[in-house]
């Protein structure tokens, strides 16, 4: 059972559709990550938060826009997608990112399957 | 460019041997070193993980090297068991920045009962 839930588990959208990927953890997490994982690839980095605050972007195209309400909530939202886009989006926490700081793993969720159509 | 690399991309081990799942590379910026396994339609879960003050990390049935000079690390679960097939990914990541994780293409493990 992983401690970072994702939702929805599967998504299907038009390129014209505006829709959000969710993700909760309750873990007391203050990083928390989007990666994109094509298949029979490696994920990549999308994004970081640390401590509610936008810290990493990877030249991640704009539409693609993260949010982090909460430290326990994190965003992904979708507009005018293109089929290249369709792959697994994981999310990702940690304690805290802080540079210098004793490393603490990343704990995953179980993703969400995105198809663009 | 990929800065970390497993270059087995399967690996089939007899239940009760060992199996041995290695990983190399590049960058001598990086200080901490995690293996993942992966269920399909599962995300990544955390297995074990080394920082490079260490050579070695031991965690039940799973033993994890590092050998700085070589740039190589590897995964010892030992004995295997018809569980453990899964894919395993390498992982690693520096501590000049943001906790970012630059994972391998991963090692498909099969255990045969």
């Amino acid at each position: 059972d992983t401690e970072v839930t994702q939702t929805p588990k599967h998504l299907v959208m038009g390129m014209t559709n505006k829709k959000s990927l969710k993700c909760e953890q309750h873990m007391g997490h203050r990083a928390m990550y989007w990666y994109k994982q094509k298949a029979k690839k490696p994920p990549e980095l999308m994004f970081v938060y640390s401590y509610e605050k936008l810290s990493i972007n990877e030249s991640v195209p704009s539409r693609f826009s993260p949010e982090c309400p909460n430290s326990s909530l994190l965003n992904l939202h979708l507009h005018a997608l293109q089929p290249e886009d369709s792959a697994l989006y994981l999310c990702a926490s940690s304690l805290t990112p802080l540079p210098g700081s004793i490393n603490q793993p990343q704990h995953f969720g179980d993703g969400t399957r995105l198809s663009i159509l | 460019d990929q800065q970390v690399k497993q270059n087995s991309p399967s690996l089939s081990v007899q239940e009760g041997r060992i199996s041995i799942l290695n990983c190399d590379y590049t960058n001598s910026m990086f200080d901490y070193f995690l293996w993942y396994k992966k269920y399909p339609a599962e995300g990544p879960t955390f297995l074990i993980s080394i920082s490079s003050i260490k050579d070695k990390n031991e965690d039940g049935r799973f033993t994890v090297f590092l050998n700085k000079s070589a740039k190589h690390l590897s995964l010892h679960i030992v004995p295997s068991q018809p569980g453990d097939s899964a894919v395993y990914f390498c992982a690693a990541n520096d501590q000049t920045g943001a906790n970012n994780l630059f994972f391998g293409t991963g090692t498909r493990l099969t255990v045969i009962p």
